[in-house]
């Protein structure tokens, strides 16, 4: 079965600290993989997206998404936390060619001042 | 550019009233997405459209829901009548193909059923 899992519901990090948010699929054709920030009454913003090549993609706000086929992981990492990134950041996988994306539970991101 | 576009905002309606949604896409994108977000059940696909016809309406709950695209640059989410489980965040996503994997979410519709 296709899916994809975000095991921590929730994560709180202090201001600068670093981040790593972790997501794992299972898909049976060679997935695309979206990570997707929504803040408070906003919708989902895409981070950065893996479609193939550098397994290691930069994104949008210093985040930055590592995947790793033989784990079936895409982690997402910031070296430093801004409060600014509170928010809930979901995984979501898809295919070439496809339209559905399947979206992760979500793990929402507290940061202390 | 605007970006997805939707109203209301927020809706709070009594049960049983009829309720209507609306989207404006990105212009120039040909796929245009509903999806309700909840806590329990998360991220849901409700219907999908390409080039304004339903390709695929499997995720509507039930016959009280019913979506629409009459152009390429709206779209309507229907529900009658409401009921407080469909009380939801609605969002609209568009894309100009699977080839950019992007979609954009517009800001969402709230709904409230009272």
């Amino acid at each position: 079965a296709q899916s994809v899992t975000q095991p921590d519901i929730h994560i709180t990090v202090s201001e600068g600290a670093s981040l790593e948010l972790r997501c794992n699929y299972s898909y049976g054709a060679t997935p695309y993989l979206f990570w997707y920030v929504q803040s408070p009454g906003q919708g989902l913003q895409l981070l950065l997206k893996y479609f193939s090549g550098d397994t290691l993609v930069q994104g949008i706000k210093g985040f930055e998404a590592e995947f790793k086929r033989s784990q079936s992981s895409f982690n997402l990492r910031k070296p430093s936390v801004h409060w600014s990134d509170a928010a809930e950041y979901f995984c979501a996988v898809g295919a070439s060619g496809t339209y559905k994306y399947i979206f992760g539970t979500g793990t929402r991101l507290k940061v202390l001042a | 550019d605007a970006g997805v576009i939707q109203s209301p905002r927020h809706e709070v309606t009594e049960m049983g009233q009829e309720v209507t949604l609306r989207c404006k896409p990105i212009s120039g994108h040909n796929s245009l997405f509903w999806y309700r977000q909840t806590m329990m059940r998360g991220l849901e696909l409700l219907i999908y459209f390409n080039n304004n016809v339903p390709i695929d309406d499997s995720g509507m709950p039930e016959d009280r829901f019913s979506a629409k695209m009459p152009n390429a640059s709206f779209s309507t989410l229907k529900i009658q009548p409401s009921e407080p489980r469909d009380s939801a965040v609605y969002f609209c996503a568009s894309t100009a193909g699977f080839n950019t994997g992007e979609l954009f979410f517009g800001e969402g519709s709230r709904l409230t059923v009272l």
